[in-house]
């Protein structure tokens, strides 16, 4: 099982404010990571599967950066809105194929009016 | 619209009784996948399945059984054997080859109390 680390746990921003947050995993035998957003009553919704080291992606406010050498993704958002309160998961993909993904506990994000 | 449905959104069984959640796909996926969320915790692997008649256990698949008789549909038996059942039960899909290019498909979840 792989150790996956997201932080902080949980979050709360002014809105308007620009926010971001860690997601920490093992380096070796990586293959892809994923994004995700959990809206409270919602279904998990992907945001972003990235794969190359360097790689930078990008939907509307929200972008992510990815590291795959020290094992480590950010992501951000910038001028906070109250509809981006929700819980974001990572989920590091090693090895590729249809084996399941391993997803970090997320990191709750709470935006103030 | 495509997407995945699970039902019921809750479950209610006695201890000791086994239960059935169901999910279903109308997305042409080949792989399907049923995760566990405790609080505080991350979602957990049960069981997985890349093809129609073939699934693999995930990280914590003890006290729980699949089947996956036609690709639109993968149900999760809790049994009696499962010894803390209680728990947010999430559904997923993922095209031919896994979750690597557009990521998972999740349905909207059941919560399960045994009491």
């Amino acid at each position: 099982i792989l150790n996956v680390e997201q932080s902080p746990q949980s979050l709360h921003v002014q809105e308007g404010d620009s926010t971001n947050f860690t997601c920490s995993f093992p380096s070796s035998n990586f293959y892809a990571l994923h994004w995700y957003r959990w809206e409270t009553a919602k279904s998990p919704e992907a945001l972003f599967v990235m794969t190359l080291n360097g790689d930078e992606k990008k939907k509307g406010r929200i972008s992510a950066t990815l590291n795959t050498k020290e094992g480590y993704s950010y992501l951000y958002i910038k001028g906070s809105q109250p509809e981006d309160s929700a819980t974001y998961l990572c989920a590091p993909h090693s090895g590729g194929g249809a084996d399941g993904l391993t997803f970090g506990k997320g990191t709750h994000l709470i935006i103030q009016p | 619209d495509g997407g995945i449905t699970q039902s019921p959104k809750y479950l209610f069984r006695k201890e000791g009784q086994n239960v059935t959640l169901s999910c279903e796909q109308n997305l042409n996926h080949d792989a399907m996948y049923w995760y566990r969320q405790d609080p505080g915790q991350g979602l957990r692997l049960i069981y997985y399945s890349q093809i129609v008649n073939d699934f693999q256990k995930g990280d914590i698949a003890e006290g729980y059984s699949v089947s996956r008789e036609k690709k639109e549909s993968f149900p999760l038996t809790v049994t009696s054997a499962q010894k803390n059942p209680t728990a947010f039960y999430l559904c997923a899909s993922s095209p031919q080859g896994g979750p690597t290019n557009y990521g998972y498909t999740f349905g909207s979840g059941t919560r399960l109390t045994v009491v």
